[in-house]
């Protein structure tokens, strides 16, 4: 069965620098969701994105911005990149609201 | 917000053995999944469940959604079952859904 699909697998960006991170949802499924997972943490949830629109907001910082496109693929985008925002991004998807979420493998950052 | 709390905060269990996680959430529910992340941070979707008792092979998981706890069971213990096992909620709110993960149970299991 299709997956989340996640890319790229690694990044290494230094201070200041920007990112873009791609997520594929499973085909079908109309809801995206970004988390971060930083080191020894638990993820936490930073947007939401339903039929193309934002759903739902958490800490995410105003240096990142995301958006889901057309074709339901969604982009988190970061700028004036520090330290503090190495992690495991992760991108998940469902099929509407209360229902599972899927999780891709996630995209490692590494600020150097 | 809803707090998530898992327990125990660490197990170290011999391979065969079993054990028990336990999730408590101090609000109602609409969504509760069971994770475990594997060494390389994978998230692997275990159970979803939030109501009721499922099983699939050695793991079974049972959720008390009017006593607001959720129990993941391991049965005969495998050195692939080490990793960090998450559980995670959505508060039962119109129009949340975002996933609140406990803290999570590090397992380790010895050959």
């Amino acid at each position: 069965a299709a997956g989340v699909i996640q890319s790229p697998r690694h990044l290494m960006k230094e201070k200041r620098e920007t990112a873009t991170l791609k997520c594929y949802p499973i085909p079908r499924h109309d809801t995206v969701y970004w988390y971060q997972q930083g080191p020894g943490q638990d993820p936490q949830f930073l947007i939401s994105f339903y039929e193309k629109m934002q759903s739902d907001k958490g800490s995410i910082p105003d240096r990142f911005s995301a958006q889901q496109f057309s074709d339901y693929h969604s982009e988190l985008n970061m700028s004036s990149l520090e330290l503090g925002d190495s992690a495991l991004y992760f991108c998940a998807s469902s099929f509407g609201g209360n229902q599972p979420q899927h999780f891709g493998d996630g995209t490692r950052l590494s600020i150097l | 917000g809803i707090q998530v709390e898992q327990s125990p905060p660490d197990l170290i269990l011999q391979e065969g053995a079993n054990s028990t996680l336990r999730c408590n959430f101090s609000d109602s529910v609409n969504n509760l999944q069971w994770f475990h992340q594997n060494p390389w941070g994978q998230l692997i979707n275990l159970f979803y469940i939030p109501s009721g008792t499922k099983q699939n092979g050695r793991l079974s998981a049972t959720t008390v959604a009017t006593e607001r706890y959720s129990l993941l069971y391991i049965s005969s213990s495998q050195t692939t079952d080490s990793g960090v096992y998450f559980c995670a909620v959505v508060l039962a709110n119109f129009g949340n859904e975002k996933l609140t993960f406990g803290t999570g149970t590090r397992l380790t299991i010895i050959p």
